[in-house]
């Protein structure tokens, strides 16, 4: 069954710095998103991405914060300069239909 | 402003107790909710979409059921192994690529 996969599973990065964390979307799925969810909150929406292009975003995707799809497979997000706040779980999603079937995760931990 | 309330917080039943989980949504207008179930550490793992009022879906032990105003995850003489999070999300009219607005969850423990 096809399946979003993310790596790394869990990142450590100190303050300041930049990370990269990267989504394989199912195949032919054309709409790919990122949510994060802090430890004990509610999943929320970042970014959503169709077609090349950012459709949509929300108040957190700040200008910290960028994404790319490089090749036909992968799906990326930057974080440019990590905050002690940006610690969460991030999860890739895609979506070929009308349900997002969601990736494993990516524990980010900023020091 | 579109939000999703669950309840209760976290439900803790014997093995083969039947209950029922409740989200409550307040949206512009809804192109759809869904349901997922999120094991700790992992990701939201999809059950159910529903589209429009008097809706109800069936899968295992779960079946979910859906008015204007709130849905419901009614879970039928539950195992152990459905112990997890239930997570409620909305996808409103007007978000262009339908991203979704989760609620907190519903911590549901089964015990043997």
């Amino acid at each position: 069954e096809p399946e979003v996969t993310q790596t790394p599973s869990h990142q450590v990065t100190q303050m300041g710095q930049e990370v990269i964390l990267r989504c394989v979307p199912i195949s032919n799925h054309l709409y790919f998103y990122w949510y994060r969810q802090i430890l004990g909150q509610k999943v929320e929406f970042l970014v959503s991405f169709y077609n090349n292009e950012i459709s949509e975003k929300s108040e957190i995707f700040d200008d910290q914060f960028s994404v790319e799809r490089p090749d036909g497979s992968n799906f990326t997000l930057k974080i440019r300069s990590t905050k002690l706040e940006d610690s969460a779980m991030y999860f890739c999603a895609s979506r070929g239909g009308s349900e997002q079937f969601f990736g494993p995760g990516t524990r980010l931990t900023v020091l | 402003e579109d939000q999703v309330t669950q309840s209760p917080e976290a439900l803790r039943l014997q093995e083969g107790e039947s209950s029922s989980l409740n989200c409550s949504y307040t949206v512009s207008g809804l192109r759809g909710l869904f349901w997922y179930r999120q094991d700790p550490g992992k990701g939201p793992e999809f059950l159910f979409t529903l589209y429009s009022a008097g809706e109800e879906k069936e899968k295992e032990r779960l079946k979910a059921t859906l008015t204007k105003k709130e849905s419901f995850l009614h879970i039928t003489a539950p195992k152990p192994e459905d112990s997890a999070t239930y997570l409620c999300a909305v996808q409103a009219y007007g978000g262009s690529q339908g991203n979704l607005i989760f609620g907190k969850g519903t911590k549901l423990s089964v015990k043997p």
